[in-house]
Parts: C-alpha cells; structure tokens; sequence
C-alpha cells in the first residue's frame, strides 16, 4: 500500500522570508500524481500544487514551487516570499494512475505552517 | 469548478444514535470519498463509490456505511454512533481522468 509521511507536524516562518515543506512518500507505481493541499481555518481544502511523476520538470504556481525527485521519493513544497494568508495546515497526497477504483488520495499527517508578521 | 457541499458545518449526537452525513456535487462526477480528519493522523478514507449504487472499503470502514443511489449524493451512515466517531468528516469528488479533486466544507461531528 502507498504510504505519504510528513516528518514535520509543525512549521513556522517569517513574512516575506522562504520556507520548505517536507514530504516523502512509499509506491511501487511510476505512474502516478502528487499534490500538496492546503487547509486553512475555514477548513476548505484547496489544491496548491500538482505534480505528474512522468514529468522531470518541477511544477511551479506562482510563489509554490516543488523539489520532485523521482528517485528518492521525495516531493518538498516551497513557498517563496510567505504572507500571512499562507498559514494553514499543509498535506500532501498521493495517487496513482493504474485506474479502476484508484483515484483515491492517500494524505501524509499534515504539517501547520504559522506565519509570523 | 465542481461545488461539493456537505449538509451541515457542526454536528452533535448522542451515543447509540444513527447519524447521516450527506454529500452532494453539482456536477456528473463518478468518484465520490468520505475521510475521516483527526488532528495528527491526517486523513483517512472511510469508503468510497465509482458509481452508482457502487460502494468499497477504505482505509477505516469499521462503524461506517454508505448509500449512493444517485450520482450526485453520497451519504455516510454511522448506524449506532459512537464517542470515537467524533471528528471531522470530509467529502471529496473526482471526475474519472480527472487531476483534482474538490472538497466540501466538511462537517465536525461531537458524539456525546
């Protein structure tokens, strides 16, 4: 079964500075997704980012950008110039594409990002 | 964008009581998911549907069931609801080959 871990519970950072988010993960696929999601207080989640593993190219969204390395399994999301608005809690997920029932998501732990002022 | 919404924000039962926490989307979507959110542990999937009248198992399905008799709705059932139920409950949906899925606003369910 697909594992995702977030070693990090908790995270902080300063306005305008930068701050990466951890995340590894565990398949035996090669095809297959990775997200980073988004919760903040209003507990909407909302997708940041997404990264198809087929691609070496680095997905970036604005100030998101991820470190995908395929080979080690790893898929680190960084955030650029941190506002305020930035805090929530972080997961990351994974899916993969071998179809039929399998478009669930599996989630890491999360990690809460506060942002200081 | 696909518009999940979950019957309600806040929930209180009383232990022994059978609760239905419903799910619609406003679009054809086949894939719908109930998880489970607890503070360190993340999200966990309860059970989930590619169609109607389809159901199977995740992750947690022990205390849960499921009804899905049209596409748009995807219900979940906690027949006799339990302390340990307590917690957020999310509903997420995906269209097949579809890249994202979307949420609803998710319920926070208190058994007493």
């Amino acid at each position: 079964a697909q594992t995702v871990t977030q070693s990090q519970p908790e995270m902080s950072v300063q306005e305008a500075e930068t701050v990466t988010l951890s995340c590894t993960y565990d398949t035996s696929e090669s095809d297959y997704y990775l997200f980073w999601y988004k919760q903040p207080p209003s507990r909407q989640m909302i997708l940041v980012i997404r990264q198809e593993a087929y691609k070496q190219q680095n997905a970036t969204e604005n100030r998101f950008s991820v470190n995908f390395q395929k080979a080690a399994k790893s898929f680190s999301l960084k955030i650029s110039d941190s506002q305020l608005g930035d805090a929530a809690m972080y997961f990351c997920a994974y899916r993969d594409l071998s179809g039929g029932s399998n478009y669930k998501l599996t989630f890491g732990k999360g990690t809460l990002l506060t942002v200081n002022p | 964008d696909v518009k999940v919404t979950q019957s309600s924000r806040y929930l209180v039962k009383r232990t022994g009581e059978k609760v239905f926490l419903e799910c619609v989307q406003d679009m054809d979507h086949e894939n719908m998911f109930w998880y489970r959110q607890d503070p360190g542990l993340g999200l966990r999937l309860i059970y989930f549907s590619y169609d109607v009248k389809m159901k199977e198992k995740g992750d947690i399905p022990e205390g849960y069931s499921v009804s899905r008799e049209k596409k748009e709705r995807f219900s979940l059932i906690l027949e006799s609801a339990s302390t340990n139920q307590t917690s957020m409950y999310l509903c997420a949906v995906y269209r097949d080959r579809g890249t994202e899925a979307f949420f609803g606003q998710g319920t926070r369910l208190t058994v007493v």
